[in-house]
């Protein structure tokens, strides 16, 4: 079934620099939703990009879907210590249209 | 705060013990979800409740059995559990309709570990 695979696997860059993780996929999408986990918590959702927008943006956070392309992107701006934590992205799958996730990125911001 | 409280927050078993998991929401959601979070795996959906009718088993053993009495409880009722069952159990919430088209509100788990 369709699931999103995010790229780089890993990610370590210093405070205030800007993070870009990616989500590609292989068949067609109605949304594309994007969760952050801190170590030790549930998954928290971030943004809902559905398959006729472009970009997104929430605070810090801007998100891009590329359908031609089949990929996604979140980009952080000016990251904090506090951003460090795995990023998922999360498409629409298996035989009840339920959330299928990928892997995740694994962020690490230093101070 | 997330709206979705899980207990206990950790939980050590031996395989032959029998132990239940609960998750509540109080955001008025319908839908109700269990996923298995394991090490270096992607996080893997395990059941879905619609208005409190079991809507996905994805292909779970039998040695986990969902509970749903209402739409704001989920349990996870858990008996016999193998060394590979050991992992972060994660119940979310969402609004109902298609679990992919909602975004889902997720507790922090319940740790668990056998022995």
């Amino acid at each position: 079934s369709q699931q999103g695979e995010e790229d780089p696997q890993a990610l370590s860059i210093q405070e205030g620099e800007n993070a870009t993780m990616n989500c590609s996929y292989k068949t067609s999408i109605n949304n594309l939703q994007w969760y952050r986990q801190n170590s030790g918590r549930g998954l928290v959702h971030l943004i809902l990009i559905r398959s006729n927008e472009r970009e997104k943006h929430s605070g810090r956070l801007r998100v891009t879907l590329d359908t031609s392309k089949k990929s996604s992107s979140l980009l952080i701006t000016a990251s904090r210590a506090a951003d460090t934590a795995s990023y998922f992205c999360a498409l629409l799958g298996g035989s009840q249209g339920n959330l299928i996730f990928g892997k995740g990125t694994k962020l690490s911001v230093k101070p | 705060e997330t709206g979705v409280t899980q207990t206990p927050r950790h939980l050590v078993m031996g395989m032959t013990n029998k132990k239940s998991l609960k998750c509540e929401q109080h955001l008025g959601h319908n839908a109700m979800y269990w996923y298995k979070q394991s090490a270096k795996k992607p996080l893997e959906l395990m059941f879905v409740y619609n208005f409190k009718e079991q809507t996905e088993n994805n292909s779970v053993p039998s040695r986990f059995s969902p509970e749903c009495p209402n739409s704001s409880h989920l349990f996870l009722h858990l008996h016999t559990l193998q060394p590979e069952d050991s992992a972060l159990y994660l119940c979310a919430s969402s609004h109902a309709g298609q679990g992919g088209n909602q975004p889902q509100h997720f507790g922090d788990g319940t740790r668990l570990s056998i022995l």
